[in-house]
């Protein structure tokens, strides 16, 4: 099955600063891959994805980057807001699979 | 865009009393619904796949009689926790597969219901 690798586990940056979180992913056949954010007591939101046949992705202060051959993606905020502060999962699914597998999170705290 | 609402939000019982979750899709329909489980500070780990009109599918090493889902209509699925324990006590979260116009199918997640059982 699916195995996804989420770095760092804490990352904690000034406002303003940039972050950026990295997963990797071990089946190739996955094909989309979204991120989530996850405030405390709240269940995940989408924030942005990105599908295999895109490098790169951007949303505002958000962009996420694809690598296929390296089977890595990246979730690159800039700018950074308190409210930015929050635990992300990326996470990686596969048309012929029915599941959403998760990283193990990072927890971003954003110092003002 | 695509909403789930769970329900509770919160709920604390007795050591051996049962526990019904909900999870509603309010403006698409859902065959498929997910119930997830999250531990303080860990990932969440998918409990089951629940199916419209037919039999949820469990996860290895998740009890089938003690977390009863129920996926009756294609907007509602429910999670039972029979004879709850304090070990069950956790944040559990589902979430629901809707199409964007791009027809990618696109996970969204309730805002979760923490159990705590005394």
């Amino acid at each position: 099955g699916e195995n996804v690798e989420q770095h760092p586990s804490t990352l904690s940056v000034q406002e303003g600063d940039s972050a950026v979180i990295k997963c990797t992913y071990s089946d190739s056949a996955s094909n989309y891959f979204p991120w989530y954010k996850q405030e405390l007591g709240k269940g995940p939101q989408l924030i942005i994805d990105i599908r295999s046949n895109v490098g790169e992705k951007k949303d505002q202060r958000i962009a996420v980057t694809l690598n296929k051959t390296a089977k890595h993606f990246s979730l690159h905020i800039t700018e950074t807001q308190p409210e930015d502060s929050a635990v992300y999962f990326c996470a990686a699914i596969s048309n012929a699979g029915n599941m959403l597998t998760f990283g193990g999170g990072t927890r971003l705290m954003v110092k003002p | 865009g695509a909403v789930v609402s769970q329900h509770p939000s919160r709920v604390i019982c007795k050591s051996g009393t049962s526990v019904k979750i909900e999870c509603r899709s309010l403006d698409f329909q859902a065959t498929t619904m997910f119930w997830y489980r999250q531990f303080p500070k860990q990932s969440l780990m998918l409990m089951a796949t629940s199916n419209e009109g037919s039999k949820a599918t469990y996860e290895q090493g998740v009890e089938k009689d003690k977390f009863l889902i129920n996926h009756a209509s294609l907007t509602l699925s429910t999670l039972t926790v029979t004879s709850a324990h304090p070990e069950d006590s956790s944040f559990y979260i589902c979430s629901a597969r809707s199409h964007r116009g791009s027809g990618a199918n696109v996970l969204t997640f309730g805002a979760g219901s923490r159990l705590t059982v005394l």
